[in-house]
């Protein structure tokens, strides 16, 4: 079965750095990976999609890299705000859906 | 446009009680699924439905049943509760029943099992 590994403790980090979240899975290799967002008691939320063949996706201040060598993603939040603390999730899709246990992200003014 | 809606938003079951949770999606999407959350565990699916008519397993099938009402509701029965399906469910939707597509998902229901 798939194992999907994002770092348990949470980050903690500064207003204005760059946050940077890892995912690494195992076995086979994604066509897709997604990472997606979830606050205290509510459901995830879409954030980014990148393919195999993309190295790197962008949206506004967040990037994600997609190593298929190393069997990693990378996801990056530039100029950080306290409003960007959440927990992060990330899918990578096999043929079916699974999704890592989150990296819990918290920004300090 | 509410999106996924799901209820209730919370319950409490004793063991061998039963019960069905519900989901409706108001974007006419194709496919709905099920998941639960458990602490350390991340989200793992429980069933699917790529569309109207089907229903697939997904990780974690045991204990539960589903039924693709219509295109709109997707509902999750749990015929005998044990302590074990004690979690958080969320229900998502999708356009497609793809990888490459986007989920949404419901607020959750939070299901305490004593």
């Amino acid at each position: 079965s798939q194992k999907i590994e994002q770092n348990s403790e949470a980050l903690n980090i500064q207003e204005g750095k760059t946050a940077t979240l890892t995912c690494n899975y195992t076995n086979y290799s994604p066509a897709y990976l997604q990472w997606y967002r979830q606050d205290p008691g509510r459901g995830p939320v879409f954030l980014l999609l990148i393919r195999e063949n993309e190295k790197e996706k962008r949206k506004e201040r967040l990037k994600v890299t997609f190593d298929t060598t190393l069997k990693q993603s990378l996801f990056h939040i530039t100029a950080s705000q306290p409003a960007d603390s959440a927990t992060y999730l990330c899918a990578p899709n096999f043929n079916k859906f699974y999704f890592g246990s989150g990296t819990k992200l918290n920004v300090k003014p | 446009n509410a999106g996924v809606t799901q209820t209730p938003k919370f319950q409490v079951l004793k063991t061998g009680q039963s019960m069905t949770l519900q989901c409706a999606q108001d974007m006419n999407h194709n496919s709905m699924y099920w998941y639960r959350q458990d602490p350390g565990m991340g989200l793992r699916l429980i069933y699917y439905s790529a569309s109207e008519g089907t229903t697939d397993k997904g990780e974690v099938p045991n204990g539960y049943n589903v039924s693709r009402l219509n295109k709109r509701e997707f509902s999750l029965r749990l015929e005998s509760a044990a302590p074990s399906q004690t979690s958080v469910y969320f229900c998502a939707s999708s356009e497609g029943s793809g990888i490459s597509y986007e989920q949404y998902f419901g607020p959750g229901t939070r299901l305490t099992v004593t």
